[in-house]
């Protein structure tokens, strides 16, 4: 059971565009909600979060934006640069709870 | 550099051995938790401690076991190895025990079972 779903293994994008990756969600109780940045041989760093009581939060290119009637939540990265490039994961966990959800993730490839 | 320490790197073994995989968390966070990422597939949460108490389990086999020493390191125990547990073994940590507080990774640890 996917509770947390990145329906796109991988998107392509030119530089200086925007990059947009999407985030599916299916438990209503997770009140918080992380994207992580993988680089090849490297573990998972932290980019950026949000709560479930905000529905955006930005930090410098990048900007989350959660929409919890819909159960998705979105990282859009503007412009994009090639050091973008990375798998990126959506995270999701409920303070009732006592484990994080990962998605699968999906690789972003930032062309020139 | 995150500040997570995971050895060895790489390992390579045989079915049916048994391995330890070992975490030194960033200096100060007190939580550490393991994850299994397996080909084109996303963290598989396995385990988390606190302060040397097991804090959560997720979906880890009985085949697996894990511990938190005094000195806050972790080990990652996987016995009676069988192909599919072939994977990169993910150690994080954090400050506290709740999931607002952000996760640092290690590097991870490459685990080929032949």
């Amino acid at each position: 059971d996917q509770q947390v779903k990145q329906n796109s293994p991988s998107l392509s994008v030119q530089e200086g565009r925007i990059s947009i990756l999407n985030c599916d969600y299916t438990n209503s109780m997770f009140d918080y909600f992380l994207w992580y940045k993988k680089y090849p041989a490297e573990g998972p760093t932290f980019l950026i979060s949000i709560s479930s009581i905000k529905d955006k939060n930005e930090d410098g290119r990048f900007t989350v934006f959660l929409n919890k009637s819909a159960k998705h939540l979105s990282l859009h990265i503007v412009p994009s640069q090639p050091g973008d490039s990375a798998v990126y994961f959506c995270a999701a966990f409920a303070s009732s709870a006592s484990k994080i959800i990962f998605g699968s993730g999906t690789r972003l490839s930032i062309r020139p | 550099d995150s500040g997570v320490t995971q050895t060895p790197k790489h390992l390579i073994t045989a079915t049916g051995q048994r391995v330890t995989l070992r975490c030194s968390p960033r200096s100060g966070d007190l939580s550490v938790y393991w994850y299994q990422q397996s080909l084109d597939q996303g963290l598989q949460f396995l385990i988390q401690y606190y302060n040397g108490e097991e804090r959560a389990k997720g979906n880890i086999l009985e085949r697996f076991s894990a511990q938190q020493f005094p000195d806050l390191h972790s080990e990652l125990n996987l016995s009676s190895l069988e192909l599919g547990d072939s994977a990169l073994y993910f150690c994080a940590s954090s400050v506290g025990n709740s999931y607002n507080s952000p996760l640092h990774f290690g590097n991870g640890t490459r685990l080929t079972v032949t």
